[in-house]
C-alpha cells in the first residue's frame, strides 16, 4: 500500500527566510507523481508544485522548489523568501501513474502546519 | 474558467438522516474525485468518477455512494449518518489527457452530524 509520511506536524519560519518541509513515501511503483498542496484557513486546497517521478530534474515554481530523491523516496519542499501568505497547512501527496483505475486517487500525508512570523 | 464549486458549503444533520452533496467540476473536466478530511484520519479518498462511471473506490462503507451525470457534475450521498461522518468533504476535478493527474479542489462542504 502507498503511504506518505510527513514527520513535521508543525514548522515556523521568519518572513523572508527559507524553510524546508519534509516528506517521505513508500511505493513499489516506478512511475508516479508527487505533489505539494497548500490548505490555508479557508480550507481551499491549492496545488503548489508537482513532480513526475521519471524526471530527474527537480521541479520549481517561483519561490517553491522540491528536492526529489527517488532512491530514498524523499520529496521535500523548499519555500524561499517566505511571505505571510505562505502560512497554511501543507500536504504532500502521491498518485500512481498507471492509467485506468489507479489514476485519480491521491494519497496524502498528515500535513505540516507552517507558521510565518513577521 | 470558473473553479470547482461545491454545494452546500455548510450542512448540519442529525444521526440517522441522509445527506447529498454536490460538486460541479471545472468546465471540460470529466473526472471528479471525492475526499473526506477529518482531524483524526486526515484526508481519505472516497471515490472517483469518470464519464459517469465509478473508476476507483476507497475503503468506506456502503453508506457512502456517489454518481456522476452526463455534464460531469457529481453527487455523493451518505445514508444513515453517524457522528463520525462529521467532516470536510472535498471534491476535485481533473482534465483528460496528459494532465489527468492534476486535481483542482473545490472549497469543500463542511458536514456536522449531531
Amino acid at each position: 500500500a502507498q503511504t506518505v509520511t510527513q514527520s513535521q506536524p508543525e514548522m515556523s519560519v521568519q518572513e523572508a527566510e527559507t524553510v524546508t518541509l519534509s516528506c517521505t513515501y513508500d511505493t513499489s511503483e516506478s512511475d508516479y507523481y508527487l505533489f505539494w498542496y497548500k490548505q490555508p484557513p479557508s480550507r481551499q486546497m491549492i496545488l503548489v508544485i508537482r513532480q513526475e517521478a521519471y524526471k530527474q530534474q527537480n521541479a520549481t515554481e517561483n519561490r517553491f522548489s522540491v528536492n526529489f530523491q527517488k532512491a530514498a523516496k524523499s520529496f521535500s519542499l523548499k519555500i524561499s523568501d517566505s511571505q505571510l501568505g505562505d502560512a497554511a497547512m501543507y500536504f504532500c501527496a502521491y498518485m500512481k501513474s498507471a492509467g485506468g483505475s489507479t489514476l485519480g486517487r491521491l494519497y496524502f500525508g498528515r500535513g505540516t502546519q507552517l507558521t510565518v512570523w513577521p | 474558467k470558473a473553479g470547482v464549486t461545491q454545494t452546500p458549503r455548510y450542512l448540519i444533520k442529525t444521526r440517522g438522516q441522509q445527506v447529498t452533496l454536490s460538486c460541479s467540476p471545472i468546465s471540460g473536466h470529466r473526472s471528479v474525485s471525492w475526499y473526506q478530511q477529518t482531524p483524526g484520519q486526515g484526508l481519505q479518498f472516497l471515490f472517483e468518477y469518470f464519464s459517469e462511471t465509478q473508476r476507483n473506490k476507497g475503503n468506506f462503507p456502503g453508506r457512502f455512494s456517489g454518481r456522476q451525470f452526463s455534464n460531469s457534475r457529481s453527487e455523493m450521498n451518505v445514508s444513515t449518518l453517524e457522528l463520525g461522518d462529521s467532516a470536510l468533504y472535498l471534491c476535485a476535478s481533473s482534465p483528460s489527457g496528459s494532465l489527468a493527474y492534476e486535481q483542482y479542489f473545490g472549497p469543500g462542504t463542511r458536514l456536522t452530524v449531531t
